[in-house]
């Protein structure tokens, strides 16, 4: 079965910089949503998308913004990169009346 | 925001002994998930309930969600090495385009089995 595709699944960056992170959700979900795991932590909530729209927002640094395209893929743009940024992304997604479920994720590495 | 309190937050087991860890929190929540994590991966969902008092089995887990909607608890019977990893419990209130949608998470449990 399709699982939810993140790319790229490592990224080094420098302070500074901007990354854009890639999410493609499971076919006919019509929820993205993404999270931020710093080391040692539980995933928190940044941002999530229901059929294209803005629907929640979490704990996500104004540097940061995402979208979600036409054909339901989102990303997740970071500007001005911090060292406190470096963390693993996740992007999940679900349909409706269906579960949450993620993608393998990003390692975001800021140098 | 929402609190997810989880214990343990770590266990060290035998393998074959059984195990326990649940979640709890300070507000309703309509459904509870259970995650595992391996080092480096997203995680995997495990058991999801929907109805409080529901009692769900996948294998040797199982899970509960409690009758007030505020908690939840996971077992795992005969724990085997591969069930290494850390858990999480999530909650979720509801879905599609209300912020309730998003899911909360605890603090997760890393498990240790022993060979």
């Amino acid at each position: 079965a399709a699982g939810v595709i993140q790319s790229p699944r490592h990224l080094i960056k420098e302070k500074r910089e901007t990354a854009t992170l890639k999410c493609y959700p499971i076919p006919r979900h019509d929820t993205v949503y993404w999270y931020q795991q710093g080391p040692g932590q539980d995933p928190q909530f940044l941002i999530s998308f229901y059929e294209k729209m803005q629907s929640d927002k979490g704990s996500i640094p104004d540097r940061f913004s995402a979208q979600q395209f036409s054909d339901y893929h989102s990303e997740l743009n970071m500007s001005s990169l911090e060292l406190g940024d470096s963390a693993l992304y996740f992007c999940a997604s679900h349909g409706l009346n269906t579960e949450a479920f993620f993608g393998q994720g990003t390692r975001l590495t800021v140098v | 925001g929402q609190q997810l309190n989880q214990s343990p937050q770590s266990m060290f087991i035998q393998e074959g002994e059984d195990v326990s860890m649940n979640c709890t929190s300070s507000s309703i929540f309509n459904t509870w998930l259970w995650y595992k994590q391996d080092p480096g991966e997203g995680p995997v969902l495990l058991i999801a309930l929907y109805k409080a008092g529901e009692l769900t089995s996948n294998g040797r887990l199982t899970a509960q969600f409690g009758i007030t909607r505020k908690d939840s608890f996971l077992n795992i019977s005969a724990s085997i090495p591969s069930d290494v990893g850390i858990y999480f419990c999530a909650g979720q209130l509801g879905w599609g385009e209300t912020s309730g949608s998003r899911l909360t998470f605890g603090e997760g449990t890393q498990l240790t089995v022993n060979p």
